[in-house]
């Protein structure tokens, strides 16, 4: 079975500084995609940026990005110049390629900003 | 262009009761998933349906739970004779076809049950 990791209950970033979210992922499958979605106070899921396992460019959605490592199964998420709006539940998720919707999310990581 | 709407966002029951999840999808979309989150953890894949059909339920517990998608109206997640441990947020997420991938899911706002 697919298992995704974030080992960083917490994080604290400086306002418009750089903070990087740790995600690594078990499968033996070689098709399937990788989403991060935030989680604001509200509840509210937000997809935040996705990736396919099969392109090896790094995607990129202004001042976020991933820093995908297939081999080492590893998919964190870089977020430059954090804003005091970017405060919240972070999730790395999981689909199987072949699958027909089921995500696998990790933990979480509870990301505060300091003005 | 409404999105996602569960309700309600507060659900209050006392152990033995039955509680009852509403979940619009945006309009268009034929493909719904519910997810349980309980507290410190990510969300769990429970239940995912189209139209009148359950396509994978292998998330949702074999008793005491259920769900539907009906042709008409919202879809519903029951759950009967509600325990303590059923306490947890459930979000409803929908798209337009069934791959996910490329057809993005929208979330709702959850519903949060606390049995008592």
């Amino acid at each position: 079975a697919q298992t995704v990791t974030q080992s960083q209950p917490e994080m604290s970033v400086q306002e418009a500084e750089t903070v990087t979210l740790s995600c690594t992922y078990d499968t033996s499958e070689s098709d399937y995609y990788l989403f991060w979605y935030k989680q604001p106070p509200s509840r509210q899921m937000i997809l935040v940026i996705r990736q396919e396992a099969y392109k090896q460019q790094n995607a990129t959605e202004n001042r976020f990005s991933v820093n995908f490592q297939k081999a080492a199964k590893s998919f964190s998420l870089k977020i430059s110049d954090s804003q005091l709006g970017d405060a919240a539940m972070y999730f790395c998720a999981y689909r199987s390629g072949g699958s027909q919707g089921n995500l696998i999310f990790g933990k979480g990581t509870k990301l505060s900003v300091k003005p | 262009n409404a999105g996602v709407m569960q309700n309600p966002r507060h659900l209050v029951r006392r152990r033995g009761q039955e509680a009852r999840l509403r979940c619009s999808p945006m309009k268009g979309h034929s493909h719904v998933y519910w997810y349980r989150q309980l507290p410190e953890e990510g969300l769990k894949f429970m239940v995912y349906l189209q139209k009148e059909n359950i396509i994978d339920e292998s998330g949702m517990p074999k008793e005491r739970f259920s769900a539907e998608f009906p042709k008409e109206g919202p879809s519903i997640l029951r759950i009967q004779q509600v325990v303590r441990g059923d306490s947890a947020a459930y979000f409803c997420a929908s798209s337009l076809q069934g791959n996910i991938m490329n057809t993005e899911a929208f979330f709702g706002q959850g519903t949060r049950l606390t049995v008592v």
